[in-house]
This record gives structure tokens, C-alpha cells and sequence, in this order.
């Protein structure tokens, strides 16, 4: 099937100092990607919709210039936190969606393993 | 807005009994409704999924089917195996899956030999 991954699993800042998340799609092209947070014992939250070669779109009280998001090509998508602060600690998940191939899998969402971030 | 509630774990169950986590949800519309399943260690996997009332979706033994009337898509399996042990996420796209889902809390499930 397709995977996902992403790099660091895990990630220990200092307040301040910004911290970049990769995530690639390993076998296959995804022309959109998503990024999630998920706080303990609470659901996956959207944060953005990110599309290859132009903006990504927040959702609803997620700060953009706080949370960059760039998608260059059709394998790779990066959320770099800016200045981050303890309460950006969280477990940030991302998701690339197939844009072709098998009809099964079409639209579907591929979810990478998560990155936790701690903020001291 | 769109929301989704399920119930929360641990659900702990012995093998081969059977299960039953329920979701229901919120949305303008007919979305579409996703299972999705976390192995530790590991990313979300879709489970299975349907996309129209009335709709089953099924995978490993596993069943959902999409209750419109009672806007529901309550997860079934008939007998479970530890290696079901997971958290079971249920989730919702109001674009037929082609935008951001909106997830339940997730279900622990526990299974014991």
C-alpha cells in the first residue's frame, strides 16, 4: 500500500526557536496533503490543506504565519513551527491524498506515523 | 459544523467476543463516513469506509453501515482477535474524501486472550 512518512518521530525544542516537520508521500504522487494535531485523549484536529505549488489553506483559528506549511513537489510537504511556545506541544500528523493510479485507493488519505513535538 | 462522536475507551473485551463502538455525527448534507485504525507504533489506516446511506463498508471481519435516520456508523465485528488491539478512529469528509476529515476522539480498544 502507499506509505507515508514522516521525519523526526520525535522533536525537543526550546521556547522560540522554530522546528521543521517533513512529510513524504514514498511511493506515490499526492497533489494534496493535510496536517493534523492531536492533543491527548482528543481527536485529530485539521490544520491546513496543503496543495503542491500553491498556498495552503487554514482552517478556522490556526494561525498561519505561526504554522508555515510548503509544498513544493508531489512527494514532499513541510510544517515548520515558528517561535514556537509549550503550547504548540503536541503529536502533528500528516496525511497525503492519491491523486491517481488505482481507482480503489482514490481520494484516499495515507497517514504518516506523527511527529511529537515538545516545547521546553 | 461538522463534528463526530464516538464512544471512549478503553473498551476491553476477551478474544473472540463481539464489538461493538458506536459513532454518530453532525454534518450539513451526506458526507462520507471513514473508519480508520491506529496500531501502535504505526499511522492511521483506513478500515473501511461507505459514501451513501445505507451504504456497508466492510474490511477484516469488520462491519459499518450508514444509518442516515439516526445519522450513525457504528463499528461491528463478530469475533475479535488480539490482534484487533488498537484505537479505532471514526471520521467524516463532507467532500466525498477529497478534503480534511473531521475524526472522533478514538476508542482503545483492548483485547485479552
Amino acid at each position: 500500500g502507499a506509505v507515508v512518512s514522516q521525519h523526526p518521530s520525535r522533536v525537543i525544542c526550546k521556547s522560540g526557536t522554530s522546528v521543521k516537520i517533513e512529510c513524504r508521500s514514498l511511493d506515490f504522487q499526492a497533489t494534496t496533503m493535510f496536517w493534523y494535531r492531536q492533543f491527548p485523549k482528543k481527536s485529530l484536529m485539521l490544520m491546513a490543506t496543503s496543495n503542491e505549488g500553491s498556498k495552503a489553506t487554514y482552517e478556522q483559528g490556526v494561525e498561519k504565519d505561526k504554522f508555515l506549511i510548503n509544498h513544493a513537489s508531489l512527494t514532499l510537504s513541510t510544517l515548520t513551527v515558528t517561535s514556537a511556545h509549550p503550547e504548540d506541544s503536541s503529536f502533528y500528523i500528516c496525511s497525503a491524498m492519491t491523486s491517481g493510479g488505482l481507482s480503489s485507493s482514490y481520494n484516499e488519505q495515507f497517514f504518516g506515523p506523527g511527529t511529537r513535538l515538545t516545547v521546553l | 459544523g461538522n463534528s463526530v462522536t464516538q464512544m471512549e475507551g478503553p473498551v476491553t473485551l476477551s478474544e473472540e467476543a463481539f464489538l461493538t463502538i458506536n459513532c454518530t455525527y453532525t454534518a450539513t448534507g451526506y458526507p462520507s463516513l471513514f473508519w480508520y485504525v491506529q496500531y501502535p507504533g504505526e499511522g492511521l489506516q483506513l478500515l473501511l469506509k461507505a459514501t451513501k446511506a445505507d451504504d456497508k463498508g466492510s474490511n477484516k471481519g469488520f462491519e459499518a453501515t450508514y444509518r442516515k435516520e439516526t445519522t450513525s456508523f457504528h463499528l461491528e465485528k463478530g469475533s475479535v482477535q488480539v490482534s484487533d488491539s488498537a484505537v479505532y478512529f471514526c471520521a467524516l469528509s463532507a467532500g466525498g474524501g477529497a478534503d480534511g476529515l473531521t475524526f472522533g476522539k478514538g476508542t482503545h480498544l483492548i483485547i485479552q486472550p
